[in-house]
């Protein structure tokens, strides 16, 4: 089986942009959360997504979103990108939530 | 609030040393107990889990970790490293009815020739 994708691996933007990442769950999977990685903050949860509804959520503010597709590929969301928000995001899949998350290769954001 | 505690932000040791890697939890309730390896520029890969049964667990590149309830502990150790193994390591929990992770500071575990 294929594992965990994301795409694109790799974004530049600027302060105020928005930016839209995408992951794609290893077949057969439901579950889909969203973490944030950052060399001071480690790493966080911001939001999970099983059957397209949002099941959980972190504590990030509301720039911060996602949504979940009927073949359960998922995107998130941040608009109006602030300087603190370069970090690397990792998607995770489960088959149906309460098991192991497996993790994709993260997508690396850079706001300048 | 959940926590995950992982004392040692780096730990240097020469090859074919054995290491261990401390993992604290709180928790009052059921968990779920991972632990994740995250190389250079890439995800974070399951190295080895603990969810019921055997409180000892072993993955197959030859770590393991045993499950303490009392002490709220899962270390994770290995008789003799390699090069290989250099890389950051981090421990996780999750609670019972949840898949939401909490994530350790992690351990940058630096092997040396």
């Amino acid at each position: 089986k294929a594992g965990v994708t994301q795409t694109p691996r790799y974004l530049i933007k600027t302060r105020g942009q928005q930016v839209t990442l995408s992951c794609s769950p290893i077949s057969g999977h439901r579950s889909v959360s969203w973490y944030q990685q950052t060399p001071g903050q480690g790493l966080q949860f911001l939001f999970e997504y099983f059957s397209e509804t949002q099941r959980n959520k972190g504590n990030f503010p509301g720039r911060f979103s996602g949504r979940q597709f009927s073949n359960s590929r998922s995107e998130m969301n941040v608009s109006t990108l602030e300087l603190g928000d370069s970090a690397l995001y990792l998607c995770a899949s489960t088959p149906g939530g309460l098991d192991t998350q497996y993790f994709g290769p993260g997508t690396r954001l850079t706001v300048l | 609030a959940q926590s995950v505690t992982q004392l040692d932000s780096q730990v240097p040791v020469f090859e074919e040393a054995p290491v261990e890697l401390r993992c604290n939890y709180s928790s009052s309730v059921s968990v779920y107990l991972f632990w994740y390896v995250q190389y250079p520029n890439q995800g974070l890969q399951l190295l080895l889990k603990y969810l019921s049964g055997s409180t000892l667990v072993e993955s197959i590149n030859g770590f393991e970790a045993e499950f303490n309830k009392s002490q709220t502990s899962f270390h994770l150790r290995k008789p003799s490293v390699h090069i290989s193994d250099t890389a950051e390591y981090f421990c996780a929990v999750s609670y019972s009815g949840y898949s939401t992770l909490t994530f350790g500071k992690g351990t940058m575990l630096l092997v040396s020739p």
